[in-house]
């Protein structure tokens, strides 16, 4: 089974630019988080879709959103972005499943460079 | 409230010998206690986890211990090896709140592990 693909790995933008970052699930995976992976903060979660609808949503502001279509794939975008936005932004995939420790399995992330 | 503290930030261990990393947490609401393992340039991966009702979870060399009135967990890796080298998060959540969800993992700050041969 092919695991949680993200593309691009690599992305360079500019301050004020926007990018859109793209997530495949595993095969049968419903749920996608997103998270951001810096050395100061850490890993802090995004928000979650399930189901093409947003489930959980992390403390960020609204510059970072996201969506989901209904093979599971998902993409977040972020406008006007800043200096800070520089990180590598994780996507995790499970069943999804309500009530139950589904694992969560990480993509290899998308390393996001902002000039 | 929702933060979740890990000690220490490093850790070099000899081939060998027991790694300990240890957590603590506020929320007593969090009912899911997994630890992750991140290699440079990929992804955490799902070590063990485990839930507030155990207090101690074996996989391998890998064991969580876990103190609910403490409110704190710890990962100890017995025999370490160089291979067992990475950063280390341990993280919680609180699934049922989140009617099922597991994505709002709380994570802590990582320990990076170095394992001397």
């Amino acid at each position: 089974k092919a695991g949680v693909t993200q593309t691009p790995r690599y992305l360079i933008k500019t301050r004020g630019q926007q990018v859109t970052l793209s997530c495949s699930p595993i095969s049968g995976h419903r749920s996608v988080s997103w998270y951001q992976q810096t050395p100061g903060q850490g890993l802090q979660f995004l928000f979650e879709y399930f189901s093409e609808t947003q489930r959980n949503k992390g403390n960020f502001p609204g510059r970072f959103s996201g969506r989901q279509f209904s093979n599971s794939r998902s993409e977040m975008n972020v406008s006007t972005l800043e200096l800070g936005d520089s990180a590598l932004y994780l996507c995790a995939s499970t069943q999804g499943s309500g009530g139950s420790y589904n694992e969560q399995f990480f993509g290899p992330g998308t390393r996001l460079t902002v000039l | 409230q929702q933060q979740v503290k890990q000690s220490p930030q490093s850790l070099i261990v000899q081939k060998g010998g027991i790694s300990i990393i240890n957590c603590a947490y506020e929320n007593t609401a969090f009912d899911y206690f997994p630890w992750y393992q991140q290699f440079p340039g990929k992804g955490p991966a799902l070590l063990i986890a485990i839930r507030p009702d155990v207090s101690e979870k074996k996989e391998g060399r890998f064991t969580i211990s876990f103190n609910k009135s403490a409110k704190q967990f710890s990962l100890h890796i017995m025999d370490s090896q160089p291979g067992d080298s990475a950063t280390y998060f341990c993280a919680a959540s609180n699934i049922m709140n989140y009617g099922g969800s597991q994505g709002n993992l709380i994570f802590g700050k990582g320990t990076k592990l170095s394992v001397k041969p």
